[in-house]
């Protein structure tokens, strides 16, 4: 069973569709992560936050908006996306960004098609 | 700024047997972290095993074991006795010592994808 806990694993949407994905940790990790990943290639930073703050936006195009509403929480807000977007998203946590030889902790993903 | 190579896309091995997987990176730092993930259809990201790059003796962890070659950039997984459950894209990853900017970043090799033979 995964520590870091994401919903919903499957998200079928239209173009103009507004949805948001959740990622949940309850292990005290300050430092929160979003992933997307293509088929077969790795995981391409989008987002960091630490200390529920937003440290690190990989230039991500401002229909992904993120947000950190408390320690264990993380949110991805999407809207108006496009059939590139379709992905595997992932989240991750690690113990803080001081903490630099703790690993990151993923969860399963959320599978994203864009219709 | 620090690149991490997986020389071999796909790998397969008979079940019970040794396999290793290759991972070499380029940084011009002396203190960093390695890692090596394992991605099972399931799709979770796991990991397998982490080295401090100031640590002289290989990580272990069960079956899994890592030959870190500092000197040649090198960070190879030797998986023992391979088991139906151990196939899976593996990646190596890089992470600098440095905790400012995109040094925080994880840097990811393009992957290695294990098929194990019964």
């Amino acid at each position: 069973d995964t520590e870091v806990t994401q919903t919903p694993k499957h998200l079928v949407m239209g173009m103009t569709n507004k949805k948001s994905l959740k990622c949940e940790q309850h292990m005290g990790h300050r430092a929160m992560y979003w992933y997307k990943q293509k088929a077969k290639k790795p995981p391409e930073l989008m987002f960091v936050y630490s200390y529920e703050k937003l440290s690190i936006n990989e230039s991500v195009p401002s229909r992904f908006s993120p947000e950190c509403p408390n320690s264990s929480l993380l949110n991805l807000h999407l809207h108006a996306l496009q059939p590139e977007d379709s992905a595997l998203y992932l989240c991750a946590s690690s113990q803080g960004a001081t903490a630099l030889n703790q690993p990151q902790h993923f969860g399963d993903g959320t599978r994203l098609s864009i219709l | 700024a620090q690149t991490v190579t997986q020389s071999q896309p796909e790998m397969s091995v008979q079940e019970a047997e040794t396999v290793t997987l290759s991972c070499t990176y380029d940084t011009s730092e002396s203190d960093y972290y390695l890692f090596w993930y394992k991605q099972p259809p399931s799709r979770q990201m796991i990991l397998v095993i982490r080295q401090e790059a100031y640590k002289q003796q290989n990580a272990t962890e069960n079956r899994f074991s890592v030959n870190f070659q500092k000197a040649a950039k090198s960070f190879s997984l030797k998986i023992s006795d391979s088991q139906l459950g151990d196939a899976a894209m593996y990646f190596c990853a890089y992470r600098s010592y440095l905790n400012a900017g995109n040094n925080r970043k994880l840097i990811w090799g393009l992957g290695t994808s294990l098929a194990v033979n019964p």
